[in-house]
């Protein structure tokens, strides 16, 4: 089975710019969870979406947004990219989440610079 | 709420050396707990899990015990190598909860 994938694994973007990252899960996984990692906050939780619906969402502001299509893809948009969301973008995929020993897989992630 | 507390590091050894790093928790009710790795410009991989108190997980040479009395996790490896140079992270899942994760530990391992 192919892992989990992100496009682009590398963006750079000026102030102000808005971004849209793509996240396609292990086959047969319907949930897409996306993090945000930088060395001053560590690994930040952003949502999760789950047969097309956001079902949790950590504490972003409204500038970030997601959306998961009917093949489980997913993709999530940064509007009025500011310096501070240079990070590398994580997305994770899951089966059944929520479910005992439940794991997470990871994507190579997509390292955003904000210039 | 929950939270995954474990040493920040950095974390230096020289190689063949035994490796802690400590991770404790706090979470309501039964909650399933990780160990995953993060190498160099790549995304975190499961190293190991356990599901339930007394639980092992192993994997690679590193265990970790699911120790409920002192809601602990903490990752162990007898003989590290250079090529363990990663950060590691702890992280819980409860029932129908999202993932927390720990701030991550950097480990260093030296020839």
């Amino acid at each position: 089975k192919a892992g989990v994938t992100q496009t682009p694994r590398y963006l750079i973007k000026t102030r102000g710019q808005q971004v849209t990252l793509s996240c396609s899960p292990i086959s047969g996984h319907r949930s897409v969870s996306w993090y945000q990692q930088t060395p001053g906050q560590g690994l930040q939780f952003l949502f999760e979406y789950f047969s097309e619906t956001q079902r949790n969402k950590g504490n972003f502001p409204g500038r970030f947004s997601g959306r998961q299509f009917s093949n489980s893809r997913s993709e999530m948009n940064v509007s009025t990219l500011e310096l501070g969301d240079s990070a590398l973008y994580l997305c994770a995929s899951s089966n059944n989440p929520g479910a005992l020993g439940e794991t997470q897989y990871f994507g190579p992630g997509t390292r955003l610079l904000v210039l | 709420g929950n939270s995954v507390t474990q040493m920040e590091g950095p974390v230096t050894l020289s190689e063949e050396a035994f490796l802690t790093i400590n991770c404790t928790y706090t979470a309501t009710g039964y909650p399933s707990l990780f160990w995953y790795v993060q190498y160099p410009g790549e995304g975190l991989q499961l190293l190991l899990k356990a599901t339930k108190a007394d639980d092992k997980g192993s994997n690679k040479g590193f265990e970790a015990t699911y120790r409920k009395e002192t809601t602990s996790f903490h990752l162990e490896k007898g003989s590290v190598q250079v090529s363990d140079s990663a950060v590691y992270f702890c992280a819980l899942s409860g029932q129908y909860q999202n993932f927390v994760f720990g701030p991550g530990t950097r480990l260093s391992v030296l020839p």
